[in-house]
């Protein structure tokens, strides 16, 4: 079976101060990781997405993620926040069989405080 | 925007009320999802259609019917609904790569921005 945990349900930072939201997984097949950003009263918005390429991953936003096999870890990154980042976050796995496409995490809320 | 658009943002209904929510993808996609977004609880998949047919279905209950009559949209008509039932309900759009079959390699989804639904 394939599962998603972030860590944290809730991060706080300081606007300038780096970020880092973690995420492990579990999967029996070669997965495709996602982490997706969703703002107040918006849908999900893709941030960046690894697909068995390059292991670290660069999003938009100036957000990044390594794919960490041996960890079995997606931690997204940004080496500054900025009071714009304030958002629920959610680390996504797709499988590439079975019979759900994408299972989600239960999301991260980061906070930037001023 | 992200291409896929939700009608209505905001919907009150009646627990005996009959209501139903469009999505519609300006991408070209070919598949296309409805979700639930409760608070606390992770998103959960309600409907998946892939080339205008049904592949998933978990175990929702048929106070939920969706209806897909084209690739472009996508419809999700309510009927006796309960409080609990009151979520954002969120509709994606996907290129499937592999076809309709249960182990296609599904791409990233885009997501449309929600409807808010208050059942009281």
């Amino acid at each position: 079976a394939q599962s998603v945990t972030q860590l944290d349900s809730h991060v706080s930072v300081s606007e300038g101060t780096p970020v880092l939201l973690r995420c492990n997984y579990s999967s029996s097949y070669s997965p495709s990781l996602f982490w997706y950003v969703q703002h107040p009263n918006k849908g999900l918005q893709l941030l960046l997405k690894y697909t068995s390429a390059a292991t670290l991953v660069k999003g938009i936003n100036g957000f990044e993620a390594e794919f960490k096999k041996s960890e079995t870890s997606f931690h997204l990154t940004k080496p500054s926040a900025h009071m714009s980042d304030a958002a629920e976050y959610f680390c996504v796995v797709s499988v590439r069989s079975g019979n759900t496409p994408l299972v989600f995490g239960k999301g991260t809320r980061l906070s930037v405080i001023a | 925007e992200t291409g896929v658009t939700q009608t209505p943002r905001h919907l009150v209904m009646g627990m005996t009320n009959k209501k139903s929510l469009k999505c519609e993808q300006h991408l070209g996609h070919n598949a296309m999802y409805w979700y639930k977004q409760s608070a606390k609880k992770p998103l959960e998949l309600m409907f998946v259609y892939s080339l205008e047919e049904r592949v998933e279905n978990n175990s929702v209950p048929s106070r939920f019917s969706p209806e897909c009559p084209n690739s472009s949209h996508l419809f999700l008509h309510l009927h006796t609904l309960q409080p609990e039932d009151s979520a954002l309900y969120l509709c994606a759009s996907s290129q499937d790569l592999s076809g309709r079959s249960l182990l296609s390699s599904y791409n990233e989804q885009f997501f449309g921005p929600g409807t808010r639904l208050t059942v009281l």
